[in-house]
């Protein structure tokens, strides 16, 4: 079946400028998950949503940042008044999530969006 | 909190010979341990993973990996390296505590040299 799907691949943008990037994750997965890879910061977490409950929202690294998800499926990762040290490829995971207790499932990732920020 | 170290930024072997990439963890409770490699221009994929049970875990293209909780370890092994072993490795973890998120290391690049 189809994968997780993230869109768009590329994004350049001029600092200060909002961007809103999407993921579509594998259908009935319930858990999904953001990331930010930079070279040589490996893969930083952003946010994490588990069905209905509240999202874990921890490794935002700023107000600018912020993040829905419609339905129980699709995300939007928006960063508002985007600055040059945004410039990262974001990830999005999504997994089948917590089964009645801790999440084991491995986590299927898009291809990443590729954010540069001028 | 959750977190992962990989101490070697890079892991440098000959083909045929064994592989070792390192990860240390700390979680406040028990934890999930996981694995997942990323091939150059290809998206991160998952190699293996630690439930409970045995401590040694067999995982995709012939690697495994060894939990120590004693040790807060769980390094990443591989009996016979080949080049196309070369990529990045990260380590991740996870509180059995529903609802905490997966957290992953910096990564290591693993080249095997023919």
């Amino acid at each position: 079946g189809a994968g997780v799907s993230q869109s768009p691949s590329n994004k350049v943008t001029e600092k200060g400028k909002d961007v809103e990037l999407r993921c579509d994750p594998i259908s009935g997965h319930t858990a999904l998950y953001w990331y930010r890879q930079s070279l040589g910061q490996g893969l930083e977490f952003l946010i994490y949503f588990q069905g209905n409950s509240a999202p874990d929202k921890s490794g935002l690294p700023s107000d600018r940042f912020s993040a829905e998800r419609t339905g129980g499926s699709v995300s939007t990762l928006t960063i508002q008044r985007t600055q040059q040290e945004d410039s990262a490829v974001y990830l999005c995971a999504s997994s089948l999530g917590a089964r009645g207790g801790g999440d084991n499932s491995p986590l299927h990732f898009g291809n990443g969006t590729r954010l540069t920020v001028t | 909190a959750q977190s992962v170290a990989q101490p070697e930024d890079q892991v440098n072997v000959a083909e045929g010979n064994p592989l070792t990439v390192k990860c240390t963890y700390s979680v406040s409770g028990n934890p999930y341990l996981f694995w997942y490699v990323q091939y150059p221009n290809r998206g991160l994929q998952f190699l293996l993973k630690y439930i409970t049970g045995d401590n040694l875990v067999k995982g995709s293209y012939g690697f495994e990996a060894e939990f120590n909780k004693s040790q807060t370890s769980f390094h990443l092994k591989k009996p016979s390296a080949l080049v196309s072993d070369s990529a990045l490795y990260f380590c991740a973890v996870r509180d059995r505590q529903a609802g905490t998120a997966l957290i992953f290391g910096k990564g290591t690049t693993l080249s095997v040299s023919s």
